[in-house]
């Protein structure tokens, strides 16, 4: 079983719409919690991290984690054509040497205009 | 962008040729890595540098070496390439966070 888990989609959707990307985890130590964007044939570009559970905002981009069900999530609103990408969640044990990210495989996501 | 090239971009060789790709960052950053992307898997990491001349294993480090002699230049070697190692081969950068920054990326095929 891979410690995290994620959806591979592909996940389609109209312009404007809610998007919720979601990950689960079976490592209780992950502590830092991160979520990438890449955009095809270019590197995993960081779009939010968080270190406790709770929500926080950035934009149209809301990351939440809920660490008692090992769950976590990235809302995108009022998404956009721009928005279609591959999202990769990341989490670590915060402290250890090298800080190793564990990934998820990433969700592809394509915004239809 | 985190101040991140690597080289080659791209690279096409032959089994059991060796094969080096490097890192080179601007910004002075202790902590490097290299991790490879396929398809099914995501992410995964090779080896990494926490300093000059330290390094260590990641999950995926058989059949590739890597060196670091200066902070800013990180080098992943295949001694003797082979079709598995076909992917696309991207350096990193620790911040002073939890948080890594990638590189372009290589993309790598072995015949």
């Amino acid at each position: 079983q891979k410690e995290v888990e994620q959806d591979p989609g592909p996940l389609s959707v109209p312009e404007g719409a809610i998007v919720s990307l979601n990950c689960t985890y079976s490592n209780s130590a992950f502590q830092y919690f991160m979520w990438y964007r890449q955009y095809s044939r270019k590197g995993p570009e960081l779009l939010m991290y968080t270190y406790s559970s709770g929500n926080k905002e950035d934009g149209r981009f809301t990351a939440q984690v809920d660490k008692s069900s090992k769950y976590i999530s990235l809302f995108i609103r009022d998404s956009q054509p721009s928005d279609s990408a591959t999202y990769l969640c990341a989490m670590s044990v915060r402290g250890t040497s090298g800080s190793r990210l564990t990934f998820g495989e990433g969700t592809q996501l394509t915004v239809n205009p | 962008d985190a101040g991140i090239t690597q080289s080659p971009r791209h690279k096409v060789t032959e089994t059991g040729t060796p094969v080096t790709l490097r890192c080179h960052q601007t910004e002075n950053h202790r902590y490097m890595y290299w991790y490879r992307q396929d398809p099914g898997h995501g992410l995964r990491l090779i080896h990494y540098s926490y300093g000059v001349k330290d390094t260590d294993k990641g999950e995926v480090s058989d059949g590739y070496s890597v060196s670091r002699s200066k902070t800013e230049d990180f080098l992943l070697t295949l001694e003797s390439a082979t079709s598995s190692q076909t992917s696309v081969y991207f350096c990193a950068i620790r911040d002073t966070e939890e948080t890594q920054y990638f590189g372009p990326g290589t993309r790598l095929l072995v015949l």
